[in-house]
């Protein structure tokens, strides 16, 4: 099915360990997104990326960084997490321009950070 | 991009319009109106946008006021299944255009059988 797909769905990582959240979509978009939605909050951009090859930074991108490995791919990395990363984490696309017809989210990435 | 002021919940009986009012006084001119629902804990789902002209799908209806100050979401017979946290955004809409979707808080809908 056409979409997004975010892996892993479920993740346990200890203090200071680090992991990627990858992210492919498939509806040859050019704008790719990384959101974090923490309990009981709306979402927060961390990362975009307008085009391939391109990627800039959204509200909170602190402890983050991202790659725009392909226009298909859009991976998210924590070098060294924290607790204060917990939280659910969302990949979007959108084929750009204007207007933006639409985001297409992925089901979520489910990070806990102890 | 600009803010938005949603009614942080609503109820709505099961079949009857749900109507979600949306404040964004500070909207530009090219900025977009758009709406997402984010149903439990699943990725948010578009639902319809406009700019100054109403719009309708087959999922709801989008009404802009003429001053674009304001607007209404409305599903016209809400069932269980729209319950649902419904935001409201506006935005350039485009990426490249520093059209970034911000998500605010939302307005929690609760249909009632």
């Amino acid at each position: 099915n056409a979409g997004v797909t975010q892996t892993p769905k479920f993740q346990v990582l200890k203090t200071g360990q680090s992991m990627t959240l990858q992210c492919a979509q498939d509806m040859n978009h050019n704008s790719m997104y990384w959101y974090r939605q923490d309990p009981g909050m709306g979402l927060r951009l961390i990362y975009y990326s307008a085009s391939e090859g391109t990627t800039d930074k959204g509200e909170v991108p602190n402890g983050y960084n991202v790659s725009r490995l392909n226009k298909r791919e859009f991976s998210l990395r924590l070098e060294s997490a924290a607790p204060s990363q917990t939280s659910v984490y969302f990949c979007a696309s959108s084929g750009g321009g204007r207007p933006a017809y639409g985001y297409t989210f992925g089901s979520g990435t489910r990070l806990t950070v102890v | 991009d600009a803010k938005t002021t949603q009614p942080p919940s609503m109820d709505c009986a099961e079949g009857r319009a749900a109507n979600l009012p949306c404040n964004h006084s500070t909207i530009s001119g090219n900025e977009y109106v758009y709406w997402y629902r984010q149903i439990h804990s699943q990725g948010p789902q578009y639902i319809i946008h406009g700019l100054k002209n109403n719009e309708t799908n087959e999922m709801a209806s989008l009404i802009i006021t003429e001053d674009r100050k304001s607007s209404t979401l409305i599903l016209p017979h809400a069932t269980l299944r729209d319950t649902a946290v419904y935001y409201c955004i506006v935005s350039l809409g485009s990426a490249s255009n520093t059209g970034k979707l911000i998500f605010g808080q939302g307005t929690t809908l609760q249909v009632k059988p």
